[in-house]
């Protein structure tokens, strides 16, 4: 049974750094062609694509935000780790983490995701 | 505004079928696999349609996808009250190096 929880602070203050935990069960990200992303979802709003780290460490970030996200992996722990700088009222959102699973040389789909984490930026 | 193309809203009543667009171009539908998402109100999403057209265990039938040059699509047939949702596209984007979403499509069920 595969699982995700998202772990993490629900309210941030601006300019502060945000850090976001990823603890996953029934899986490993050591397999072959296994994934952990991050996603988010601004309240009313669509869903965006934050970052992604795979089975052999290889890591993908969202263009507009890559300076100031880091995702690292834990594999002992079975925990993926997101970290978003100089945080935002604008970042305000339901933050998700999912497991993917790469079916191609791009093409990765998420199958599992965690309950999400609402995270609100505001001094 | 998003990469990927979809309505904002669709809508039907009860055993209709409906579809939902998603269109991109060749950097991403093109060149790489869809993926549909259903997320009801409140939840998480979840996964619909994998590999434009496969189905994961325990999605009904009614639900089905295509894809066809930079477009895709979402088929829902015979729909139900509960279909009632919000559904997102989301695929590979070779330009991007990374996964992309549709805007969302709200469907409401008549």
């Amino acid at each position: 049974q595969v699982t995700l929880r998202e772990s993490g602070p629900a309210l941030v203050k601006p300019t502060q750094t945000l850090t976001l935990t990823c603890t996953f069960s029934g899986f490993s990200l050591s397999t072959s062609g296994m994934c952990v992303s991050w996603i988010r979802q601004p309240p009313g709003k669509a869903l965006e694509w934050l970052a992604l780290i795979d089975w052999d460490d290889d890591k993908f970030y969202s263009t507009s935000l890559k300076t100031r996200l880091t995702i690292s992996k834990d594999t002992s722990k079975n925990q993926v780790v997101l970290r978003m700088t100089n945080m935002d009222p604008v970042d305000t959102a339901t933050y998700y983490c999912a497991r993917c699973k790469r079916v191609a040389a791009g093409s990765r789909y998420f199958d599992y995701w965690g309950q999400g984490t609402l995270v609100t930026v505001s001094s | 505004q998003s990469v990927l193309t979809q309505p904002p809203s669709a809508s039907g009543t009860p055993g209709q079928r409906v579809t939902i667009s998603c269109s991109g171009s060749s950097s991403n539908v093109g060149s790489n696999t869809v993926n549909w998402y259903q997320q009801l109100p409140g939840t998480a999403p979840k996964l619909l349609i994998y590999s434009n057209n496969q189905r994961p265990s325990g999605v009904p039938d009614r639900f089905s996808g295509s894809k066809s040059g930079t477009s895709a699509s979402l088929a829902i047939s015979g729909l139900q009250s509960e279909d009632e949702s919000d559904y997102y596209c989301a695929t590979w984007d070779d330009s991007l190096n990374g996964p992309i979403f549709g805007g969302g499509t709200k469907l409401t069920v008549l």
